[in-house]
């Protein structure tokens, strides 16, 4: 079954820092680029960066509003990516999501499978 | 902030046909970046809908049609059924923030 499964949320106070884990199965983890949205409480979907494969290089790319803080990783081995959080503001509380970029379809900039969701709370 | 706008609601009877608009500028849509749609119900992840303007992924009913013109994108839903209520959201590629951008989002009421 092709899968995501998020992990690592939890309550961070503001400063903080956190990382969460994506853990993939059901595909060629190490040939698809993988990327962050996150979702606020009641609000819309705000992308929040992505990683290459190595054959790209491992790019990476964020949403202006994360640069500098936030840094997305993988490890093909584990078939993991991650997303390392710090200087965390109340404004990044949300749900993040972990999702795939499309593969073996005529187009581009899609996400087609989607992680469950982890639920980060940036509060004193 | 979304750049990609769309009316914030729309509702429809059940066997009805309603469509969701999503209108972006000249550095998403307009420059060529395709559009695509995803559906969220209640308390659940989004799930694609619709890649590459018009195309479903297997699985989605033919009821659910997108279509791209100029710097606006389209999402429409005939024969609405109550298992249709969810939020929809645009999203496409924005050249000037060189991120991917998503719709503001519309939710659907079966009435």
């Amino acid at each position: 079954e092709v899968q995501l499964v998020e992990s690592g949320g939890g309550l961070v106070q503001p400063g903080g820092s956190l990382k969460l884990s994506c853990a993939a199965s059901g595909f060629t983890f190490s040939g698809s680029a993988m990327h962050w949205v996150r979702q606020a409480s009641g609000k819309g979907l705000e992308w929040v960066g992505r990683i290459r494969s190595k054959a790209n290089s491992y790019a990476t790319a964020y949403a202006a509003s994360v640069k500098g803080r936030f840094t997305i990783s993988r490890d093909d081995s584990k078939n993991t990516a991650y997303l390392q959080m710090n200087s965390l503001k109340t404004e990044d509380t949300a749900v993040y999501y972990c999702t795939r970029h499309i593969v073996g379809a005529t187009t581009w900039g899609a996400f087609d499978i989607w992680g469950q969701g982890t639920m980060v709370t940036v509060s004193s | 902030q979304s750049v990609l706008t769309q009316p914030p609601s729309v509702s429809g009877a059940p066997g009805q046909r309603v469509t969701i608009s999503c209108t972006g500028s000249s550095s998403n849509i307009g420059a060529g970046y395709d559009v695509h749609w995803y559906q969220q119900l209640p308390g659940t992840a989004p799930k694609l809908l619709i890649y590459g303007n018009s195309n479903r992924p297997s699985g989605v009913p033919d009821r659910f049609s997108g279509s791209k013109s100029g710097t606006s994108a389209s999402l429409a839903i005939a024969g609405l059924q109550a298992e249709d209520e969810a939020d929809y959201y645009c999203q496409s590629y924005d050249s000037s923030l060189s991120g991917y951008v998503f719709g503001t989002g519309t939710k659907v009421t079966v009435l």
